[in-house]
């Protein structure tokens, strides 16, 4: 079945870098677009980009330029996203999601779990 | 930007009674392009209806979604103890990708 099994809680000083993983299993990694998502306390989710695992592709909420990378490693089916510069209101749920498309929708049929990142001093 | 506003923000209902759920856009949305989720506390989303009315598989067909343009709909028909969750709109037509800001549905 699909899985997406994200890397765990983290606790980052401000101006830090964090990392997430995302691990797929149980369909084809380069097949489906990654997308990531946050939610922080009490906010609504948050688009921050998306991945094409095939090609590395990546589109970037303007929010998060210049200190957002996404990238993934197919020979472990992992997809990664790195957050740098990191501020208390970063402090959220980050959760990466794979996308189906069904033309002419697309949506998010498979979530990972959800990783908590803190960032305080 | 998309903005997405919920309505309301939370929903007191018992079971057995009928739920429905506003998602206004600040813009047109074509239909193919609005998505609905569930969150339970401590879980990630679930999807639950696409293209604005298309049930996701394994969705019981007392949730269903309309609408078009600017204004969307999902319906609960008889809430099932199960149903008590926060739900989300999305819409997946233009970037940035936006989320309304959910309604809480809660147990009365």
């Amino acid at each position: 079945q699909v899985q997406l099994v994200q890397s765990g809680t983290e606790v980052k000083k401000p101006g830090a870098s964090m990392k997430v993983s995302c691990q797929a299993s149980g369909y084809t990694f380069t097949g489906y677009h990654i997308h990531w998502v946050r939610q922080a306390p009490g906010q609504r989710l948050e688009w921050m980009g998306w991945i094409n695992p095939s090609s590395g592709g990546t589109n970037y909420a303007q929010k998060f330029q210049g200190r957002i990378t996404m990238t993934r490693d197919t020979s472990i089916r992992t997809a990664y996203m790195e957050l740098s510069r990191l501020r208390s209101d970063d402090t959220a749920v980050y959760y990466c999601a794979r996308v189906y498309c069904s033309s002419p929708s697309c949506y998010y049929d498979y979530w990972g779990q959800g990783t908590l990142v803190t960032v305080s001093s | 930007e998309i903005v997405l506003t919920q309505s309301p923000g939370t929903l007191s209902l018992s079971p057995g009674e009928r739920a429905t759920l506003s998602c206004r856009a600040s813009q047109s949305v074509s239909n193919s392009y609005l998505v609905w989720y569930q969150q339970k506390p401590g879980q990630a989303p679930r999807l639950l209806i696409y293209g604005a009315s298309i049930r996701a598989t394994g969705i019981p067909d007392r949730f269903s979604g309309s609408g078009s343009g600017t204004d969307f709909t999902l319906s609960i028909s008889r809430l099932e103890p199960e149903d008590f969750a926060v739900y989300f709109c999305q819409q997946y037509g233009y970037l940035p990708l936006t989320f309304g800001q959910g309604t809480r549905l809660d147990i009365k």
